[in-house]
């Protein structure tokens, strides 16, 4: 089993759809999760935290699921702007920095 | 947040070559680096983790002599491929270390080195 896995997509979805994205991590001691966006040939940038209790900003809400180990992305009303890749972030164990980075789920907004 | 700049941003050299890309923390200091690269289509993969003044962590199948990293101090850090080839052809990022309570990561803007 993958550290951490995504589905790689493409997710193609219309202006205005809600779209999904989850992934898995394998480590059960990890302690922090992010979703990041990654833009083609750009850096990643923090989309959000992810907390045990979910939490929302503005069109975006992840959530986590420790039990089953993992977490979730959903982005309500997509934009064309939403289109990107979506990246899974988990830290590797308590008290480490190390951070184990997902594939990527690409999205496709489709005007 | 954070700010962090790489140079260069884009550099292509002939196989055999070093190339050395340089990686700053321009507001805060960090004691702490992390190297990555991302091979197209995949995921970054962390290289090495380096600490000021000290010999740099290599992650199992990273050549140690051949990615030479230098954190020199809590602003700097440097990271040199020696004689380059086809195969490291590669988008790699640094990502200096700044403490939150989120645990959140800052990178650089990544140097895509590209082997002929």
């Amino acid at each position: 089993r993958k550290e951490v896995e995504q589905d790689p997509g493409p997710f193609n979805v219309p202006e205005g759809a809600t779209v999904a994205f989850n992934c898995t991590y394998s480590n059960s001691a990890s302690q922090s999760f992010f979703w990041y966006r990654q833009d083609c040939r750009k850096e990643p940038k923090l989309l959000m935290s992810v907390y045990s209790s979910g939490n929302e900003d503005g069109r975006f809400t992840a959530q986590l699921n420790r039990a089953s180990q993992y977490i979730s992305l959903l982005i309500r009303d997509s934009k064309l702007s939403d289109s990107a890749t979506y990246l899974c972030v988990v830290n590797w164990g308590s008290g480490t920095y190390k951070y184990i980075f997902g594939t990527g789920t690409r999205l496709k907004v489709l005007a | 947040g954070a700010v962090v700049s790489q140079h260069p941003s884009w550099v292509i050299c002939k196989s055999g070559t070093s190339v050395k890309i340089e990686c700053r923390s321009l507001d805060f200091q960090a004691t702490t680096m992390f190297w990555y690269r991302q091979f197209p289509k995949q995921s970054l993969m962390l290289m090495a983790t380096s600490n000021e003044g000290s010999k740099a962590t290599y992650e199992q199948g990273v050549e140690k002599d051949k990615f030479l990293i230098n954190h020199a101090s809590l602003t700097l850090s440097t990271l040199t491929v020696t004689s380059a080839h086809p195969e490291d052809s590669s988008f790699y990022i640094c990502s200096p270390l700044k403490t939150s309570e989120t645990g959140e990561q800052y990178f650089g803007p990544g140097t895509r080195l590209t082997v002929t």
